[in-house]
């Protein structure tokens, strides 16, 4: 199966928040990733989490880590219609950290 | 500070045609990515490089495709021959070191195979 798995689309109204999910398969992953990527334009990071920490957050960004789980979520407060792109989840793997494995990403459409 | 510089943006070839594309990373970057993402699906890493040697290359189909890194810097990668299903978009990305915490990526070429 694969190792990271998203739901396909997400879409919301200008202004609520948006809650993007991720499960990964592998415990040993160190570090876990958000990428944004909007039409035409490459991978841009969001943020990331070290797999020892529950929760981050960045401004409107907030990423829950569930390692019991492996559930990896994150949240955009107050969303923009510029926040209308794919958002990729990608987990690297302890010794080789440099190896991404992205999930198939989601695509957010924001509603005026 | 200047981003990865991939060229060219598009490229259309027949299959069986060679192609190659260039990257060219962040200035200082010791780790360089080819990573390829085909219509639908997350990127997939094809091969990845520490200054001009090779770090992972397993998932890269070494019967068709072939990159190098001479210098340290800059790096090709080229398809000979092309299948259709090579069409994708090959993104090259490019971090400090090998921990790879914050790679930066291209925007990518888009290979279309007719």
């Amino acid at each position: 199966g694969e190792d990271v798995e998203q739901s396909l689309f997400l879409s919301v109204r200008e202004g609520d928040s948006s809650v993007i999910n991720c499960t990964y398969t592998d415990s040993s992953s160190t570090y876990l990733y958000w990428y944004k990527q909007e039409p035409g334009a490459g991978l841009q990071l969001l943020t990331y989490i070290f797999s020892n920490m529950d929760m981050k957050q960045d401004q409107r960004l907030t990423v829950l880590l569930n390692k019991k789980d492996k559930h990896l979520s994150l949240r955009i407060a107050d969303t923009q219609t510029g926040d209308s792109a794919i958002y990729f989840c990608a987990e690297s793997k302890r010794g080789s950290q440099g190896n991404l494995i992205f999930g198939k990403g989601t695509k957010l459409s924001v509603k005026p | 500070e200047a981003g990865v510089a991939q060229s060219p943006r598009y490229k259309i070839i027949e299959k069986r045609q060679s192609v190659a594309f260039w990257c060219n990373p962040i200035s200082g970057h010791a780790t360089l990515y080819w990573y390829q993402q085909i219509l639908g699906q997350g990127p997939k890493l094809l091969i990845q490089f520490q200054n001009n040697g090779v770090v992972d290359d397993s998932q890269l189909p070494k019967d068709r495709f072939s990159a190098e890194r001479l210098k340290g810097v800059d790096s090709t990668l080229k398809i000979q021959p092309a299948k259709l299903e090579d069409s994708a978009v090959y993104l090259c990305a490019s971090s400090l070191d090998l921990a790879g915490r914050l790679a930066f990526f291209g925007q990518g070429t888009r290979l279309t195979v007719v």
